[in-house]
């Protein structure tokens, strides 16, 4: 059964420098998700991204984050400056359509750990 | 902004009965509704989901009722089994966006 891959399962870095935490979605879904759960809360939705574009975002989505999909298979989450409260549980997902009918399937999520 | 609301933290229920998960929504522009399943160290499962032109939606052992008036919906799980013991997230979205709102879930443990 096919499945979203995230990369790496642990990322710890410190304070001010950036990561990169990687996905890879279903090979053909076409909307790509990143969310995130803060130890002990709930799962927030960052940024949504079809047709090589951000397609929604929220407010926790700000200029330190940025995504991308480099190739045909990649989507990354890039965070600049990281701060200790970035540090959280990051799940890709993806979907097949864009409205909300369409399963939105998760990867098992990066821990990031910022010192 | 708690826009979706779980307010049990914790659920333990005997193999065999019952188990009924709460979730409560501020947001009257929600109109598509679900539920996901987390394991430690995976990621959420979709479980079941409801429209809300509908009241409730069944498929096997779980259904999903929704009560728009009362902007209250909850998975019913007959009969529960140890193999559900996981944390139960109740979602919501509005008008067909793809951003899920996510309630805090529920860790639901079914004792043999």
């Amino acid at each position: 059964e096919p499945e979203v891959t995230q990369t790496p399962s642990h990322q710890v870095t410190q304070m001010g420098q950036e990561v990169i935490l990687r996905c890879v979605p279903i090979s053909n879904h076409l909307y790509f998700y990143w969310y995130r759960q803060i130890l002990g809360q709930k799962v927030e939705f960052l940024v949504s991204f079809y047709n090589n574009e951000i397609s929604e975002k929220s407010e926790i989505f700000d200029d330190q984050f940025s995504v991308e999909r480099p190739d045909g298979s990649n989507f990354t989450l890039k965070i600049r400056s990281t701060k200790l409260e970035d540090s959280a549980m990051y799940f890709c997902a993806s979907s097949k359509g864009r409205a909300s009918y369409n399963e939105q399937f998760f990867g098992p999520g990066t821990r990031l750990t910022v010192l | 902004d708690q826009q979706v609301k779980q307010n049990s933290p914790s659920l333990s229920v005997q193999e065999g009965r019952i188990s009924i998960l709460n979730c409560d929504y501020t947001n009257s522009m929600f109109d598509y509704f679900l539920w996901y399943k987390k394991y430690p160290a995976e990621g959420p499962t979709f479980l079941i989901s409801i429209s809300s032109i509908k009241d409730k939606n069944e498929d096997g052992r779980f259904t999903v009722f929704l009560n728009k008036s009362a902007k209250h919906l909850s998975l019913h799980i007959v009969p529960s089994q140890p193999g559900d013991s996981a944390v139960y997230f109740c979602a919501a979205s509005a008008g067909g966006a793809n951003n899920l709102f996510f309630g805090t879930g529920t860790r639901l443990t079914v004792i043999p």
